[in-house]
C-alpha cells in the first residue's frame, strides 16, 4: 500500500527554522518526483516545492524561494522541507505529494502543522 | 502564473442531485488538469487527473471534461460523503497553481 507520512511540524518564532520530513512507503521513491504543497487555516491548497528522481531539479513557488530547501534521500524512502527564515504567512499545514514526472499527483499524506508565531 | 478561477465558489445540493463545478484557466494548459476533494479535516484527495481519468478507486459518479481552457467536473447522485471542498490544479507549467475551491453544502 502506497503511504507517505509527514512529520516534523511545530510551534516555531518568526525568523526561526523548522525541518520537515515525509516517509514513504509501499513505492520506489527513486522513480518519482515528489512535491510539497501547503494549505494555510481556512484556505485553499498552494503548491510549494518540488524535486526530480535523482534531486537534480527542484523547483520553488516565489513567496518561499531562497528560504526554502527541498531535497530527498532514496535510500532512507524520505522527502524533506528545511525552511528557515519562516514568517507568520508560512503557517499551515504540509503536505507531501508523489508526482509523476508530467506533474501529476496521486497520493498525498496526512499533513503536518507549521505554525509561525510573530 | 497561471490562474486558475473556480465557480461557484459554493453550492448547495441536496442528497441524489447532480452538481457541476468549472475551473477556467488563464491560458491554455492542454490536458494537465486534475481535482481533488477535501473533507472537513482531512488531507486532499486526487479524484480525477489529465481532465477526465479518475484515479484508481474513485467511483464513475466523478467525471471531468474539457473545453477549451474551460473544465468541468461533476458529480452524479450526490451522497452524503461528497459533501466537501473540491479544488482544480492545473500542473502545465511552474508554479503549479489550484483553483480556490468549490465548498458542496447540504440544502
Amino acid at each position: 500500500e502506497v503511504q507517505v507520512v509527514e512529520s516534523g511540524g511545530g510551534l516555531v518564532q518568526r525568523g526561526g527554522s523548522l525541518r520537515l520530513s515525509c516517509a514513504a512507503s509501499g513505492f520506489t521513491l527513486s522513480t518519482y518526483w515528489m512535491s510539497w504543497f501547503r494549505q494555510a487555516p481556512g484556505k485553499g491548497l498552494e503548491w510549494v516545492a518540488s524535486i526530480k528522481q535523482d534531486g537534480s531539479e527542484k523547483n520553488y513557488v516565489d513567496s518561499v524561494k531562497g528560504r526554502f530547501t527541498i531535497s530527498r534521500d532514496n535510500a532512507k524512502n524520505s522527502l524533506y522541507l528545511q525552511m528557515d527564515s519562516l514568517r507568520a504567512e508560512d503557517t499551515a499545514v504540509y503536505y507531501c505529494g508523489r508526482l509523476y514526472d508530467n506533474g501529476r499527483s496521486d497520493y498525498w499524506g496526512q499533513g503536518t502543522l507549521v505554525t509561525v508565531s510573530s | 502564473d497561471i490562474q486558475m478561477t473556480q465557480s461557484p465558489s459554493s453550492l448547495s445540493a441536496s442528497v441524489g442531485d447532480r452538481v457541476t463545478i468549472t475551473c477556467r484557466a488563464s491560458q491554455g494548459i492542454a490536458n494537465d488538469l486534475a481535482w481533488f476533494q477535501q473533507r472537513p479535516g482531512k488531507a486532499p484527495k486526487s479524484l480525477i487527473y489529465a481532465v477526465s481519468n479518475l484515479q484508481r478507486g474513485v467511483p464513475s459518479k466523478f467525471s471531468g471534461s474539457a473545453s477549451g481552457t474551460d473544465f468541468t467536473l461533476t458529480i452524479s447522485n450526490l451522497q452524503p460523503e461528497d459533501f466537501a471542498t473540491y479544488y482544480c490544479q492545473q500542473y502545465y507549467s511552474y508554479p503549479y497553481t489550484f483553483g480556490q475551491g468549490t465548498k458542496v453544502e447540504i440544502k
